[in-house]
């Protein structure tokens, strides 16, 4: 199938837990990130978004919080419903550039 | 209805053989970028269009040559195709928006649904 050999890191999580995805960056410049989500089969969407004069932001369900020191980032998703089963990227917007650099995708399965 | 569609969905084609994948948006951005997915799910930056000028070229083979005829077009086409190249392809958009010091494409993107090309 599309997944074999696929070796993301997974996240296994009950439905109506609480997921936390992390993800580290590389450029201390990037002045934007953003989440995707990207359902099997279809395109990364857009999920929710932080600038780096921000720690955290909250949106329907998520929250991004950002610790430029360590340069890391997380995704947390309260309350998984198996619609959030899905491979997350973190991506992040390097100035001056402008250019989208994704991280590695994480794979959610969210167990009913 | 769709924002960003791409076609075809599915390419099957052996190697050597020149093909190319379409993609339209109808959201009215400037931005047009294209990205390949590999099997381990990792995307990378090809290309970006701004209002039809190439102003992204990432180390891609010159055997992938895009074409925006307008704001709303780019299309992909890929010559002497390898077994390399089989991945997913998307196209995404973006819109301008005016941050301080001057007007820049957002980070955020529109993707397509993807275009799967395997090369035998």
């Amino acid at each position: 199938g599309e997944n074999v050999g696929l070796h993301l890191p997974t996240l296994s999580v009950q439905e109506g837990d609480n997921s936390i995805i992390n993800c580290a960056y590389s450029n201390s410049a990037s002045d934007y990130f953003i989440w995707y989500k990207q359902e099997s089969g279809k395109g990364p969407q857009f999920i929710i978004d932080i600038r780096s004069n921000m720690d955290k932001r909250q949106g329907q369900r998520v929250t991004v919080l950002l610790n430029k020191t360590v340069k890391h980032l997380s995704l947390q998703i309260a309350a998984t419903q198996p619609g959030d089963s899905a491979v997350y990227f973190c991506a992040e917007n390097i100035a001056p550039s402008h250019r989208l650099a994704f991280g590695k995708g994480n794979q959610v399965v969210v167990i009913p | 209805d769709t924002a960003v569609s791409q076609t075809p969905k599915y390419l099957v084609t052996q190697m050597g053989n020149d093909k190319s994948i379409k993609c339209e948006q109808n959201l009215g951005h400037d931005t047009m970028y294209w990205y390949k997915q590999d099997s381990k799910k990792f995307l990378k930056i090809m290309f970006s269009y701004n209002n039809k000028e190439l102003i992204i070229n990432e180390t891609v083979p010159n055997r992938f040559s895009p074409k925006s005829p307008d704001k709303a077009h780019l299309n992909l086409h890929i010559n002497s195709l390898e077994l390399g190249d089989s991945a997913v392809y998307f196209c995404a958009s973006s819109p301008l928006r005016g941050l301080a010091g001057g007007s820049h494409p957002t980070g955020e993107l529109f993707f397509g649904e993807g275009s799967r090309l395997t090369v035998l």
